[in-house]
């Protein structure tokens, strides 16, 4: 199974600051077939991006992803108050689908 | 939109089975073409997909837990369940039902759609 490395692990920011977070496969991603989720304290993960860079219905602009092969990423322009949160990355372009390990965005 | 909510006992005893039920509403699960699936989280080891039925009675699974899980679908209740057998400390973790995503023409293995999630805890 393909494994998902997340970096950094936690990204402490102020609200309207830039967020980048990282996401590296252990092997090559087909078909750029890379998710994005947010997860609330509490609350299921709530799907952001799929397709690399394709926004979900209703996720604001401020929410990008990019990347193939084995680098994606996922950029917040303008970090909201309600975007500290934790982000999963996901691959399903191979079977088993896998998920990395989350980077927490916290308050700095 | 599609809403999913879990329900089942929140404590298991090691060896016994973890029965799970999701209900679904806004949407049916026999409808052609969707896929239904369970997907838990560990605290310390994050998310991991169970498996997933579609077609009310297709069923694929993780192969590192093939052996343990069943899932299964009652379409006149509108519900879908999981069944983990000979469960031990390992499989505490939240309990999620997820929905795939499927556009018109095709159907992908990421999630739209979550319950709230439950917490199954094995413990004697």
């Amino acid at each position: 199974e393909i494994v998902l490395t997340q970096s950094p692990g936690t990204l402490s920011l102020s609200p309207g600051e830039r967020a980048t977070l990282s996401c590296r496969a252990g092997q090559s991603v087909r078909g750029r077939h890379l998710a994005w989720y947010q997860q609330k304290l509490g609350q299921a993960p709530r799907l952001l991006i799929y397709g690399a860079s394709t926004r979900a219905t209703g996720i604001p602009d401020r929410f990008s992803g990019s990347g193939s092969g084995t680098d994606f990423t996922l950029t917040i322009s303008r970090l909201e108050p309600e975007d500290f949160a934790v982000y999963y990355c996901q691959q399903y372009g191979s079977s088993p689908g896998t998920f990395g390990q989350g980077t927490k965005v916290e308050i700095k | 939109q599609v809403q999913l909510q879990e329900s089942g006992p929140g404590l298991v005893k090691p060896s016994q089975t973890l029965s799970l039920t999701c209900t679904v509403s806004g949407g049916s699960i026999s409808r052609d073409g969707y896929y239904w699936g369970w997907i838990r989280q560990h605290p310390e080891t994050g998310l991991e997909w169970i498996g997933y039925i579609y077609n009310s009675e297709s069923t694929f699974y993780n192969p590192s837990l093939k052996s343990r899980v069943t899932i299964s679908a009652d379409t006149s209740k509108n519900q879908f369940s999981l069944r983990l057998n000979s469960v031990t400390a390992a499989d505490t973790a939240i309990y999620y039902c997820v929905k795939e995503y499927c556009s018109p023409s095709n159907c992908y293995a990421f999630f739209d759609s979550w319950g709230q999630g439950t917490l199954v805890t094995v413990s004697s």
